[in-house]
C-alpha cells in the first residue's frame, strides 16, 4: 500500500495570506489527524477527522480549520497567516480513532515558512 | 500542554552500546506509543503498549510500562548509526481527551 502523502512538501507564504495543505491517507484508513511541530512547542495536536466528521480538536485558534472528504483525503487551512505559524505540519492516518489502540502512520510533512 | 515528558532530552552513545530513554505522563492512559523521527521528517511508529501490558519487544527495541508510576522506558540494544534520530512517546486515553499527545522527545546520537 502507498503511504501517507502530503502536498505540497514546502511552502513559503507572507503574513496575512492563507494556505491550504493536503493529505492523502493510506487506503482504507478512515482517520486523519493533523499535528503542528515547532522547535519551541514540539508536536501539538490540531484536529482529527473520522468519516468526514471532526472528532477532536486541539487548542488552536479558529484560523486553523480542516475538513475530510468522502474518500478520506483531508485538507487543513490556515487563514491570516502569522510568523508563528511557521512549522512542519504533519498528517497521520490510522484505521480507527487516534485515541484507541491504533498505530498512526505519518506523512513526510509540509514545511511552511511565513515571512 | 504535553502529556508525556521524555528524559533525557539528548543522548550520545557509541555504536554497539544500549540507549535507554524514559517517558513520564500525567493522566491515566489506554496505551502508550513510541515513535522515531529522522531529521525533521515524518514520524515512524515503533511500538504500542497497552495499559494492561508491562513489557513489549520488537527486534532490538524493548518497552516497559509502569502505570503505577505513570512512566515508560524505551531500550534500544546494540545501537547502530542508523538509530540516530529523535524518539517520542505519545499517550492516548480518555483522560487526555481521546487524542494522541506527544512528549518533547529525546534526541539520540549514535557515533560510529
Amino acid at each position: 500500500k502507498a503511504g501517507v502523502t502530503q502536498t505540497p512538501r514546502y511552502l513559503i507564504k507572507t503574513r496575512g495570506q492563507q494556505v491550504t495543505l493536503s493529505c492523502s491517507p493510506i487506503s482504507g484508513h478512515r482517520s486523519v489527524s493533523w499535528y503542528q511541530q515547532t522547535p519551541g512547542q514540539g508536536l501539538q495536536f490540531l484536529f482529527e477527522y473520522f468519516s468526514e466528521t471532526q472528532r477532536n480538536k486541539g487548542n488552536f485558534p479558529g484560523r486553523f480549520s480542516g475538513r475530510q472528504f468522502s474518500n478520506s483525503r483531508s485538507e487543513m487551512n490556515v487563514s491570516t497567516l502569522e510568523l508563528g505559524d511557521s512549522a512542519l505540519y504533519l498528517c497521520a492516518s490510522s484505521e480507527g480513532l487516534a485515541g484507541g489502540h491504533n498505530e498512526q502512520f505519518f506523512g513526510p510533512g509540509t514545511r511552511l515558512t511565513v515571512l | 500542554s504535553q502529556q508525556g515528558e521524555e528524559d533525557p532530552q539528548a543522548l550520545s552513545i557509541q555504536e554497539g552500546e544500549n540507549a535507554t530513554m524514559n517517558c513520564s505522563y500525567k493522566t491515566s492512559i489506554n496505551n502508550l506509543q513510541w515513535y522515531r523521527q529522522n531529521s525533521g521528517r515524518g514520524l515512524v511508529h515503533l511500538i504500542l503498549i497497552r495499559s494492561n501490558e508491562r513489557e513489549k519487544h520488537s527486534g532490538r527495541l524493548r518497552v516497559t510500562l509502569d502505570t503505577s508510576k505513570k512512566s515508560s522506558s524505551l531500550l534500544i540494544t546494540a545501537s547502530r548509526a542508523a538509530d540516530t534520530a529523535s524518539y517520542f512517546c505519545a499517550t492516548a486515553g480518555r483522560a487526555a481527551g481521546n487524542k494522541l499527545t506527544f512528549g518533547g522527545g529525546t534526541r539520540v546520537l549514535v557515533k560510529p
